[in-house]
């Protein structure tokens, strides 16, 4: 694809509701990352994969927040039981490579509010 | 784990001058140390990286240094224009994990 997508755009939901939200990496990107951003900071890492496998999660807020990518391609983050301190964009990104230091290359994000 | 902090939060410059953006690290394995520009409204960009192995590196109007005894990296941005205004991110790590700075958001007045 032409670059890293995410899907919805907005997002409003209300408080205990569960929500999904998709990113779609650049084709044959074999890392993804889901980042939380919120108004005025930087990105904050919540987790990544090496195609379907997920070996880091520890950014994750609590146990209401998990992600999935299980063709190594698409991958959704599901937030259950929404707070309102959830509401932030939520970023993904990818990159070419496994290893290290590879450029990681961002979405445009869903902006998640919860009312 | 890693902390990434960056100087200044805010900074105005006049077009054609000089813009210095400071970021300091915690962690002294990390090795890869991206910058990121965001725009209103859009996606951050990487417009220039550095990792531990070179202690400086330049494209055209922009050049990042690194001083890995001090753990400090800086943007500079020379011959500043009006589309340099943005919000600008440091970045530090190793492995598959990025700690981002708050951003620096530059201000180039006409």
């Amino acid at each position: 694809g032409a670059g890293v997508s995410q899907s919805p755009r907005y997002k409003v939901t209300k408080r205990g509701q569960d929500v999904t939200l998709r990113c779609d990496p650049i084709s044959s990107h074999a890392t993804l990352y889901w980042y939380q951003q919120a108004l005025g900071q930087g990105p904050e890492f919540l987790t990544y994969f090496n195609y379907e496998a997920q070996p880091d999660k520890s950014g994750l807020p609590s146990d209401r927040f998990s992600a999935e990518r299980p063709e190594g391609s698409i991958s959704t983050l599901t937030i259950q039981r929404t707070e309102q301190r959830d509401s932030a964009m939520y970023r993904c990104a990818s990159s070419s490579g496994t290893g290290r230091s590879d450029t990681q290359y961002f979405g445009p994000g869903t902006r998640l509010t919860v009312l | 784990g890693e902390n990434v902090e960056q100087h200044p939060s805010t900074l105005s410059v006049q077009e054609g001058d000089s813009a210095v953006i400071k970021c300091t690290y915690s962690d002294s394995a990390s090795n890869y140390f991206p910058w990121y520009k965001q725009e209103l409204g859009k996606r951050p960009q990487l417009i220039i990286d550095i990792r531990s192995n070179v202690g400086e590196k330049k494209d055209q109007r922009i050049a990042v240094t690194l001083n890995k005894t001090a753990k400090h990296f800086s943007l500079h941005i020379t011959e500043t224009q009006p589309e340099d205004s943005a919000v600008y991110f440091c970045a530090g790590g190793g492995g598959n994990k990025l700690v981002f700075g708050a951003g620096t958001i530059l201000r180039v007045k006409s």
